[in-house]
């Protein structure tokens, strides 16, 4: 598994209440990537860490932010949660050549 | 646009039958492209990557330029091969970020 995980591993919250998910790996990788998995899109890459307070924007970032202030943690916020942001979000980190490995999932569901 | 189009969202087969996943992709260069496998409610898992021509679980994928097709294959289906099949891509623009296709389900039936 890559030495992955992530937590919460399910959590229900109300809209406009903030969410803060965390990634954590214990094998020092330096990129980390945040994707949601949802039906008919497969995987989305909302954003990635290319080091520690190096981080950028992928294809889904409106509404998340995230912080990487060590190595081995990737938190993921969801500002202000709204309905559509209902998903499971999958952490990865990269291999040693391109290859990602991801983490267990947090099944996020917001009402 | 780079981008990968994974036509079918279910593939229903017997065990013991051929399958094959299709994955077409739009990409300017030499791709980089793999199969992630998902079993139910489980983290994605890599099958195969196209640079080691590897064969796992009975599967193989070869890369086809010409058709820009990535299709996996398995001359066997078993049982519990039934899970949700992922292809991807890495985009360009480095950082390794992959392009995901919508996925193809796998259900095969005793």
């Amino acid at each position: 598994d890559a030495g992955i995980t992530q937590s919460p591993r399910h959590k229900v919250t109300e809209t406009g209440t903030p969410v803060t998910l965390r990634c954590h790996q214990t094998e020092n990788h330096r990129y980390m990537y945040w994707y949601r998995q949802d039906p008919g899109h497969g995987l989305r890459l909302i954003h990635y860490s290319y080091g520690v307070k190096d981080t950028d924007k992928g294809e889904v970032s409106d509404g998340y932010s995230v912080s990487r202030s060590k190595t081995e943690d990737f938190l993921l916020t969801l500002e202000s949660a709204t309905s559509s942001q209902t998903s499971v979000y999958f952490c990865a980190i990269r291999g040693t050549g391109d290859e990602q490995y991801f983490g267990p999932g947090t099944r996020l569901t917001v009402t | 646009a780079q981008r990968v189009t994974q036509p079918e969202k279910l593939l229903s087969v017997f065990k013991g039958a051929p399958v094959e996943l299709k994955c077409n992709y739009s990409y300017s260069g030499s791709p980089e492209l793999f199969w992630y496998v998902q079993y139910s409610r489980q983290r994605l898992q890599l099958l195969l990557r196209h640079i080691s021509r590897e064969s796992i679980k009975g599967f193989t994928a070869d890369l086809n330029k010409g058709e820009t097709s990535f299709h996996l294959k398995k001359p066997f289906a078993q049982e519990e091969d039934s899970a949700m099949y992922y292809c991807a891509l890495v985009g360009s623009g480095g950082y390794n970020k992959l392009i995901f296709g919508a996925g193809t389900r796998l259900a095969v039936h005793p």
